[in-house]
C-alpha cells in the first residue's frame, strides 16, 4: 500500500516569499491532516480537513497560512507571506476514518531565510 | 490549547537495560492515548496505543493512569535500534470531528554499546 507522499521535500525560500506544499494521501482515506514540527518540538496540528471539509482550522494563522482540499483527495497547502519563524518541517497525515491511525507522510522541511 | 508534557532527556541507557518514560496531559476528558516514535529527519510512526487496562507488545509496554492523568511507557531489553524520539500523543476527541492529535515534545533516548 502506497503511503501518504508529500513534496516538495525541502524548500527554501526568503521572508516574504509565498510557498506551497502538497499532499497526496494513501487511498481511500477520508481524514487528512496538517501539523507543523518546529526543530525540538512535537508536531502541531495546523487544520484537519474531513473529505473536503474544514473540520478545526483552529491553530492555522490565518492571516498568512490557507488549506485546501478541493477534491477531497489531495491538498495544499500555501503560506503568503513567509516569516522566519515558519522554518520548520510540514507533515501531512491521513486516516481512514477519524477513529483510525494516522499515517503521516515524510514531511517537508521549510527554510525561510 | 491542551498541553502534553514529557521530559525531553536525552536518556542514555545501555543496551539490555529497562528504561521507562511517563508523560502528563492536562485535560481530563482526553479519550486516546498513544506513543508514536520518530527517528532523526524521519516522519512519526506509531509504535502503540495505550489502553486503560495497560497493554504489552513485545518488549514495549504501555500503561495509562486516568487518575492521574499520566502515560507510561516501558522499553525492556533495549536495542541499539531502539534509539530514536519518543512522543507521546494524546487525542482530545473534542468533538465535530475534530481529532488532531496533540504532541508532547517528545523524549530523545538513546541506547549506548
Amino acid at each position: 500500500e502506497a503511503g501518504v507522499a508529500q513534496s516538495p521535500r525541502y524548500k527554501i525560500i526568503e521572508k516574504r516569499q509565498s510557498v506551497a506544499f502538497w499532499c497526496n494521501p494513501i487511498s481511500g482515506h477520508a481524514t487528512l491532516y496538517w501539523y507543523q514540527q518546529i526543530l525540538g518540538q512535537g508536531p502541531k496540528l495546523l487544520i484537519q480537513f474531513q473529505n473536503n471539509g474544514v473540520v478545526d482550522d483552529s491553530q492555522l494563522p490565518k492571516d498568512r497560512f490557507s488549506a485546501e482540499r478541493l477534491k477531497g483527495v489531495d491538498s495544499t497547502l500555501k503560506i503568503q507571506p513567509a516569516k522566519l519563524e515558519d522554518s520548520a518541517v510540514y507533515l501531512c497525515a491521513s486516516s481512514y476514518t477519524r477513529w483510525d491511525t494516522q499515517y503521516f507522510g515524510p514531511g517537508t522541511r521549510l527554510t525561510v531565510l | 490549547r491542551k498541553e502534553v508534557e514529557q521530559d525531553p532527556g536525552p536518556f542514555n541507557v545501555p543496551e539490555g537495560a529497562t528504561v521507562a518514560f511517563n508523560c502528563t496531559y492536562s485535560n481530563s476528558a482526553s479519550q486516546s492515548f498513544f506513543w508514536y516514535r520518530q527517528d532523526c529527519r524521519k516522519e512519526p510512526k506509531l509504535l502503540m496505543s495505550v489502553y486503560s487496562s495497560g497493554n504489552e507488545d513485545g518488549r514495549f509496554t504501555a500503561q495509562l493512569n486516568r487518575a492521574s492523568q499520566y502515560i507510561s511507557l516501558l522499553i525492556r531489553d533495549s536495542k541499539l535500534s531502539d534509539s530514536a524520539t519518543y512522543l507521546c500523543v494524546v487525542n482530545h476527541g473534542e468533538g465535530g470531528g475534530a481529532d488532531g492529535l496533540t504532541f508532547g515534545k517528545g523524549t530523545h533516548l538513546i541506547i549506548q554499546p
